[in-house]
């Protein structure tokens, strides 16, 4: 069982609409949590980190983390072709808060 | 600041050949990450360095892999002899140590390599 799950999608979404991804993960003593956008051919980028239970918005974006269920997602509201990318669910796992254990990824098309 | 650098950025060579990948991380970051990405197994953290002394190298594949820091602007990942499957893109990150930082990772821009 791989310790951060993500579906791999594609997800696709029309412009203007919400896109929902998900996460879970397995290290029931993770503590910090985050989203990379990764475009093709680029490098990952951060775009949200979420430590605490509950919502946490930053414009379009919110990130929700539930521990008891081992889930975080992140939403994307008035979703824009630009949004469309890979996002990398991390997880900083029990041994070290420096190290983070990626997800495998979920491809966003956002159709215009 | 110029971010995380890495060189090259892109290397084709022959199975067999030594493999030099460097890294220079943010100016006053603490920490520095090697990573590798290929479709098969996502992004994959292969050692980590705290104040230049490698703190957890478990993800190196093989000992065909090694990483040094010798000062704490610079770092490199070697693999001698590279094979085929070695192929992926290999990014350097850092990072600095505190609550105000997050945790949050920076990446550099990543080392193609191909190996064939």
């Amino acid at each position: 069982q791989k310790e951060v799950e993500q579906n791999s999608g594609p997800l696709s979404v029309p412009e203007g609409a919400i896109a929902s991804l998900n996460c879970t993960y397995s290290d029931r003593v993770s503590q910090s949590f985050f989203w990379y956008r990764q475009y093709s051919g680029k490098s990952p980028e951060l775009i949200m980190s979420i430590y605490s239970n509950g919502d946490k918005e930053d414009g379009r974006f919110t990130a929700q983390l539930n521990k008891a269920s081992q889930y975080v997602s992140l939403l994307i509201r008035d979703s824009q072709p630009s949004d469309s990318a890979t996002y990398l669910c991390a997880v900083a796992t029990s041994g070290s808060a420096r190290q983070l254990t990626f997800g495998s990824g979920t491809q966003l098309t956002v159709l215009p | 600041d110029a971010g995380v650098i890495q060189s090259p950025r892109h290397e084709v060579t022959e199975m067999g050949q030594e493999v030099t990948l460097r890294c220079k991380p943010i100016s006053g970051h603490d920490y520095l990450f090697w990573y590798r990405q290929t479709m098969m197994r996502g992004l994959e953290l292969l050692i980590y360095f705290n104040n230049n002394v490698p703190i957890d190298d478990s993800g190196m594949p093989e000992d065909r892999f090694s990483a040094k820091m010798p000062n704490a602007s610079f770092s490199t990942l070697k693999i001698q002899p590279s094979e085929p499957r070695d192929s992926a893109v290999y990014f350097c990150a850092s990072s600095l140590r505190g609550r105000a930082s997050g945790n949050t990772i920076y990446f550099g821009e990543g080392s193609w390599l191909t190996v064939v």
